[in-house]
């Protein structure tokens, strides 16, 4: 039973370019959640999905970043424009419906833009 | 709204010492608590959590941890530390709205030969 797949693990990008991460959840798991962690800080909450819906994106900057979780296929999670300050570890985690028995998280994207 | 604190940003021990990393929460309502491990360059690890069963809860790699709902705390502890041990670790917090965890700013872990 694979874990919470992240790709890519690095991603290196140019200021102005797009990223996209992706994450396929475990099997079973309905629910999906993006967390950014800048350099030396703690895990922030970016972003809730259930398919096709954004149940909570709060934690989303206003501009420029985007999620969606299809019916098919894995989540992403896209940068548009990127700037030096997007550079950071983004993590997936998924659980199953409930969601408050603990989440399994991804091993990450490292984004970092040049 | 839901907080964490983690005293220390870093802390250091002897192998074979006891381990404590503090862990102060803040909730409205009564909250579930977990602690991940995250060793370098890789992603977060559930150690263990505390789901308003037995208030000692024990987790992997001998770690275990303690809610005490006077003191809004959920230190982590070991009593003997290993090399292995050394990783960041992170608290974090789930009200009953099982949206989001909010996590702590985490503490690193050294543990000295």
């Amino acid at each position: 039973n694979a874990g919470v797949m992240q790709n890519p693990r690095h991603l290196v990008r140019r200021r102005g370019q797009e990223a996209r991460l992706r994450c396929s959840p475990m099997k079973g798991h309905s629910h999906v959640y993006w967390y950014r962690q800048l350099p030396e800080e703690g895990l922030k909450f970016m972003v809730y999905l259930q398919k096709e819906n954004i149940i909570d994106e709060s934690g989303m900057p206003k501009e420029r970043f985007s999620a969606e979780f299809p019916k098919e296929g894995p989540s992403i999670l896209r940068i548009q424009q990127v700037v030096r300050g997007d550079s950071a570890a983004y993590f997936c985690a998924s659980s199953p419906p409930g969601g408050r028995y603990g989440y399994t998280f991804g091993s990450g994207t490292r984004l970092t833009v040049v | 709204a839901q907080s964490v604190t983690q005293l220390g940003s870093h802390v250091s021990v002897s192998e074979g010492a006891l381990v404590l990393l503090r862990c102060n929460y803040s909730s409205s309502v009564p909250p579930y608590l977990f602690w991940y491990v995250q060793y370098p360059n890789q992603g977060l690890q559930l150690l263990l959590k505390y789901t308003s069963a037995a208030t000692l809860v024990k987790g992997i790699n001998g770690f275990e941890a303690e809610f005490k709902k006077s003191e809004t705390s959920f230190h982590l502890t070991k009593p003997s530390a290993h090399m292995s041990d050394a990783a960041e670790y992170f608290c974090a917090v789930d009200t009953n709205a099982g949206n989001m965890l909010t996590f702590g700013g985490g503490t690193r872990l050294m543990v000295k030969p």
